[in-house]
C-alpha cells in the first residue's frame, strides 16, 4: 500500500491565485512533512506538522492535518511564478527514523 | 547555511560496474539516508544509517547496496553490479539526534546504466 498520496498530480494556475495540494495516508503518524522539489534538485523543507497539530502556518503556506481522515493539505495563497515545482508530502510514524514520500504534484504557476 | 553535498552530480556506468556515490552530510547530524528517485516517479526510501550502522533499510536495497561511512565525514552509497533499473536520481539527506524531524537533502547524483 501506499504511504502518502497527493492529489492532484499536476495543477496548473495564474500568478496571484491559491493552489491547494491534497495528501492522503494510510497508517499511525507522528509527523507529516511537506517538501518542495524544483526540477532535477533536492528535496527542500518546507513545513512539518504533528499529529496533535491540526494546522500550520509559514509565511504563505498553510497545512492542515485531519488525523482522522489520515489527509493533509498544503495551500499557498498569492501564488508566484517562483512556486514552479514539485510539491511532496512526506509521513514519520513513531515506529522508524525514515519519511515515506508520495507521488508529489507538480505546481505550475503562469506569470 | 549547511548544506549536504553529493559528488558526482552525474554518473555513467555500464550495466555491472561497480559504482560509488558519495555524501557529506551537515556536520553535526547523526542520522544519514539515501533516497531514489526514478525519473517522474516517487521518492523511494533506500536506507538509513545510524551510529555506524544501518538502522532501516528497504526492500529496494538489497545485496547488491551497501552504505559506509569510512570517515567522519563522508557517507557513501555503493551499488556492487548494477542493472538498467538503477537508473534513477540518488538523493542523500542527514538530520540532527532530534526524533523526527525534518531531513536536509543534496542536490542529489543522477545515475544513468547504459
Amino acid at each position: 500500500s501506499q504511504q502518502g498520496e497527493e492529489d492532484p498530480q499536476a495543477l496548473s494556475i495564474q500568478e496571484g491565485e491559491n493552489a491547494t495540494m491534497n495528501c492522503s495516508y494510510k497508517t499511525s503518524i507522528n509527523n507529516l512533512q511537506w517538501y518542495r522539489q524544483n526540477s532535477g534538485r533536492g528535496l527542500v523543507h518546507l513545513i512539518l506538522i504533528r499529529s496533535n497539530e491540526r494546522e500550520k502556518h509559514s509565511g504563505r503556506l498553510r497545512v492542515t492535518l485531519d488525523t482522522s481522515k489520515k489527509s493533509s493539505s498544503l495551500l499557498i495563497t498569492a501564488s508566484r511564478a517562483a512556486d514552479t515545482a514539485s510539491y511532496f508530502c512526506a509521513t514519520a510514524t513513531n515506529a522508524g527514523n525514515m519519511l515515506t514520500f508520495g507521488g508529489g504534484t507538480r505546481l505550475m504557476v503562469k506569470p | 547555511e549547511p548544506e549536504v553535498t553529493q559528488t558526482p552530480s552525474h554518473q555513467v556506468t555500464q550495466m555491472g560496474q561497480e559504482v560509488i556515490l558519495r555524501c557529506v552530510p551537515i556536520s553535526n547530524h547523526l542520522y544519514f539516508y539515501w533516497y531514489r528517485q526514478i525519473l517522474g516517479q516517487k521518492v523511494e526510501f533506500l536506507v538509513s544509517f545510524y551510529n555506524n550502522e544501518i538502522s532501516e533499510k528497504s526492500e529496494i536495497f538489497d545485496d547488491q547496496f551497501s552504505v559506509e561511512r569510512p570517515d567522519g565525514s563522508n557517507f557513501t552509497l555503493k551499488i556492487r553490479s548494477t542493472k538498467l533499473e538503477d537508473s534513477a536520481m540518488y538523493f542523500c539527506a542527514s538530520r540532527t539526534r532530534a526524533t523526527n524531524e525534518k531531513l536536509f537533502f543534496g542536490s542529489g547524483t543522477q545515475l544513468s546504466v547504459l
